[in-house]
């Protein structure tokens, strides 16, 4: 139990389809993460979010639109995808205070292929 | 901007034999220093880590890394590994002076170990 969870770990969708996925952390953290694992690339961090703000995007394309309504659940929503958007997403969290580094938790993942 | 080299894709020994992974990074600052493992069919998940003091640092499972400033280097070692240590390894580094929150992560090694 990683106190990480992530809907659904499994998705398959069209181009012209509207998806989202969840995560939920369960470990008081105040940041949570997106990655994009693709295989053969290093782990590629997409958009963090600290205490409900984006602090960070990755120059990551506007098809994929982060939100997050508070300090323990994250989504990110899908439209109008690429077939090499298909990768794991990996959604992470960690305390977050400035100036401190902390050790992230991450979710298992989910597993999306765009047909 | 930091970056993290790994420089061993894809390690195979033999069940008993030592293990040295290795991991440079490139950034002139404080760090802190992780290394991650994602074993088949689970999450990442922490397996050490540096921020200071010793710079020998034990993690779970037998695993140590030895974090030398001057060589920009935070290798992983282990004296004997297990059939159950296959896995793929990552190595990540977090600036201390930029957002605390975002580590960059190596490509990853794999681990094969026959047993």
């Amino acid at each position: 139990e990683t106190g990480v969870t992530q809907t659904p770990r499994h998705l398959v969708m069209g181009m012209t389809n509207k998806k989202s996925l969840k995560c939920e952390q369960h470990l008081g953290h105040n940041a949570m993460y997106w990655y994009k694992q693709s295989a053969k690339k290093p782990l590629e961090l997409m958009f963090v979010y600290n205490f409900k703000e984006q602090t960070e995007n990755n120059s990551v394309p506007s098809r994929f639109s982060p939100e997050c309504p508070n300090s323990s659940h994250l989504f990110l929503h899908l439209h109008t995808l690429q077939p090499e958007d298909s990768a794991l997403y990996l959604c992470a969290s960690s305390h977050h205070l400035a100036g401190e580094s902390y050790e992230q938790y991450f979710g298992p993942g989910t597993r999306l292929t765009v047909t | 901007a930091q970056s993290v080299s790994q420089h061993n894709h894809h390690v195979i020994l033999s069940e008993a034999a030592s293990l040295e992974l290795g991991c440079n990074y490139s950034y002139g600052g404080t760090v802190n220093l992780f290394w991650y493992v994602q074993y088949p069919g689970q999450h990442l998940q922490l397996l050490l880590k540096y921020f200071s003091g010793d710079p020998l640092v034990k993690g779970i499972k037998g695993f140590e890394a030895e974090f030398i400033k001057s060589k920009f280097s935070f290798n992983l070692r282990k004296p004997s590994v297990q059939w159950s240590d296959t896995a793929e390894y990552f190595c990540a580094v977090n600036a201390s002076s930029t957002n605390a929150g975002k580590s960059t992560f190596g490509d990853g090694t794999t681990l094969t170990v026959k047993p």
